[in-house]
């Protein structure tokens, strides 16, 4: 446990609808990242930050925002939720020291647009 | 570019039996390699990680897994399965110095016959 929580645990929303995912961290790590979890596709990363106010796109990033304004908090947003949105959106933290980095992951968050 | 390749979809072993879980990856160097599990409705959770050194690396849950550069392949072991081992596995690689580059394999799901 890397002392990550994700919120809500669970959503169903309609298309059109803004939606925010949030990712809260205890530790301070510098990098956080945001995946998505579809059959067959296993995890593709949407988007990541190395640290406050710095972000970077991922390999699925289209339809989707982030923000980190503090260290502790990462962000997903779904400006307008379409239905190929609908997903289990996992959260995760990257340790690191002596070049030994290793991500995990929070609970994640499932995601249903009607 | 890199690449994971998890050949089997589904796995299904009696409980008690041996387990090898195959991955394969496509890289220039030698990378980062990551095991993790998922139990149903739960977040990935890390069995074992290799950087460098012994090639054969131990984790949790007593799962063990070989790096062999000459055949690019990661595969997990266990010698004795228990009925709580049924998951998804997924294996991982990193490219080191890259803040965003661990790439998945798709999973194998592995079920337990009693």
């Amino acid at each position: 446990d890397a002392g990550i929580t994700q919120s809500p645990r669970h959503k169903v929303t309609e298309t059109g609808t803004p939606v925010t995912l949030r990712c809260h961290q205890t530790e301070n790590h510098r990098y956080m990242y945001w995946y998505r979890q579809d059959p067959g596709h296993g995890l593709r990363l949407i988007h990541y930050s190395y640290g406050v106010k710095d972000t970077d796109k991922g390999e699925v990033s289209d339809g989707y925002s982030v923000s980190r304004s503090k260290t502790e908090d990462f962000l997903l947003t779904l400006e307008s939720a379409t239905s190929s949105q609908t997903s289990v959106y996992f959260c995760a933290i990257r340790t690191s020291g002596s070049g030994h980095d290793t991500q995990y992951f929070g609970p994640g968050t499932r995601l249903t647009v009607l | 570019a890199q690449s994971v390749t998890q050949p089997d979809i589904h796995i299904t072993v009696s409980e008690g039996a041996s387990l090898e879980l195959r991955c394969n990856y496509s890289y220039g160097a030698t990378p980062y390699l990551f095991w993790y599990v998922q139990s149903p409705g739960q977040g990935l959770q890390l069995l074992l990680k290799y950087f460098s050194g012994d090639t054969l690396v131990q984790g949790i849950k007593g799962f063990e897994a070989e790096f062999k550069r000459s055949q690019s392949s990661f595969n997990l072991r266990k010698p004795s399965v228990h009925w709580s081992d049924a998951a998804e596995y997924f294996c991982a690689v990193g490219e080191p110095g890259r803040d965003d580059k661990i790439i998945f394999g798709k999973g194998t799901r592995l079920h337990i016959l009693p």
